[in-house]
């Protein structure tokens, strides 16, 4: 079964701060797929990034970049120079090779302050 | 694009009553996931269809949940008789093989049932 365990809940930043996220993840399969997802206020998820298992290079988009890594079964979030309108919950998600069950963490709830 | 589209956006009804909640697919995805999401319990995966089949139903909750998808363009999903307990916001997401294709999920549709 997949497991994704976000620990923070809340977290307040000041605008312009970067805020990271963590994400700690549990699989048997060897090949799986992990995501973040962003909710705004307004309820809707949106697909942010997606990474592959067998893919290891940490990349940055924007003002987004992720930190992926296997032995520690971690896949970091973090948003550089927060603005108001990344104020939102991210969700980390796993899903397996052999299933398309998504697993979605709790979420950690970002509040950037003006 | 039109994206996944659900509706009702917003259900109230009293408890004992029968609740359908639609969806329509993003074309050309040929995977299609409901998700509940509650404050106690996160984003839970109820059900999901591959090319119209439902593949995995393991994550409704009862007998009085059912999911239909009779095309590739339209899925219900029906509670009957309701509770209170069913209050939630439930999503419907589409994707292209769903394992490793991000989901693209629709607003959602907020129940309450009193």
């Amino acid at each position: 079964a997949q497991k994704v365990t976000q620990a923070q809940t809340e977290i307040s930043v000041v605008e312009k701060e970067d805020v990271t996220l963590d994400c700690v993840y549990e699989t048997r399969d060897t090949t799986y797929y992990l995501f973040w997802y962003k909710q705004p206020p307004s309820g809707e998820l949106v697909f942010l990034i997606r990474r592959n298992s067998f893919d290891e290079q940490n990349e940055i988009s924007g003002r987004y970049s992720w930190n992926f890594q296997k032995s520690t079964s971690s896949f970091n979030f973090t948003i550089t120079a927060s603005q108001v309108v990344d104020s939102a919950v991210y969700f980390c998600a796993l899903s397996g090779y052999g299933n398309n069950r998504l697993a979605f963490g709790k979420g950690n709830q970002v509040v950037v302050i003006p | 694009d039109a994206g996944v589209i659900q509706s009702p956006r917003h259900e109230v009804t009293e408890m004992g009553q029968e609740v359908t909640l639609r969806c329509k697919p993003i074309s050309g995805h040929n995977s299609l996931f409901w998700y509940r999401q509650t404050m106690m319990r996160g984003l839970e995966l109820l059900i999901y269809f591959n090319n119209n089949v439902p593949i995995d139903d393991s994550g409704m909750p009862e007998d009085r949940f059912s999911a239909k998808m009779p095309n590739a363009s339209f899925s219900t999903l029906k509670i009957q008789p309701s509770e209170p307990r069913d209050s939630a916001v439930y999503f419907c997401a589409s994707s292209f093989n769903g394992r490793d294709s991000p989901l693209h999920f629709g607003n959602g549709t907020r129940l309450t049932v009193t």
